[in-house]
């Protein structure tokens, strides 16, 4: 399973941007880059995934690299309940398509 | 609501015991995963089936195992039961839209004393 590399933890302020990074230099072609995050208690939620395009949807922008070694998971105002752990997984198209989480990064938001 | 639904939410068992996971999976979907949650140990993927039939194996003991029903739900045994089982465990499903997004339960809180 090819490998991502995040920052243990992150910290920000209510209604600012948020950029969480991730390292994934041993990406296949066809491996989605998937970001899910867990809330404390509770199981991990999809926030978004891409393939090589940048993406956006409710919750989040994805910006992926041109070599797509690494991406950025984006919150655009973030708000007390974005605290959370964040996970960047890489998940094969075929296959089993299991997800392997990682560490994560514990996001912190100050009021 | 993520759709997939596991009880029970908390269980207390004793060393050596045996117990049993369930999971229902999203309406439809046909991929099951087992997920173990320790404090020290993070997410560990443990096994998936799909359609009945096993998919993969992770870092699944031995004194685990699992299976998926003809009505799709899947349940989790875990026996011999030592202290260091206590965890949370997931079960997540999988459909057939774009990027086929797993979907997680809330989780069994597993207690061993």
């Amino acid at each position: 399973d090819a490998k991502t590399t995040q920052p243990n933890s992150m910290e920000s302020n209510e209604e600012e941007p948020v950029h969480l990074p991730c390292n994934h230099s041993t990406i296949s072609g066809t491996d989605y880059i998937h970001w899910y995050r867990q809330l404390p208690s509770q199981g991990p939620e999809y926030v978004i995934h891409g393939l090589t395009s940048n993406v956006n949807n409710r919750m989040a922008s994805l910006a992926i690299a041109e070599d797509r070694k690494s991406s950025t998971l984006i919150l655009h105002r973030a708000t007390l309940r974005d605290a959370a752990v964040y996970y960047c997984i890489l998940r094969a198209a075929q296959g089993a398509q299991k997800l392997v989480f990682g560490q994560g990064t514990r996001l912190t938001i100050n009021p | 609501d993520s759709g997939v639904t596991q009880t029970p939410k908390h269980l207390i068992t004793a060393t050596g015991q045996r117990v049993t996971l369930r999971c229902s999976p999203r309406s439809g979907d046909l991929s099951v995963y087992w997920y173990q949650q320790s404090l020290d140990q993070g997410l560990q993927f443990l096994i998936q089936y799909y359609n009945g039939e096993e998919r993969a194996k992770g870092n699944i003991l031995e004194r685990f195992s699992a299976q998926q029903f003809p009505d799709l739900h899947s349940e989790l045994n875990l026996s011999s039961l030592e202290l260091g089982d206590s965890a949370l465990y997931f079960c997540a499903s999988t459909g057939t839209d774009s990027g086929n997004t797993i979907y997680f339960g809330e989780g069994s809180w597993l207690t061993v004393v």
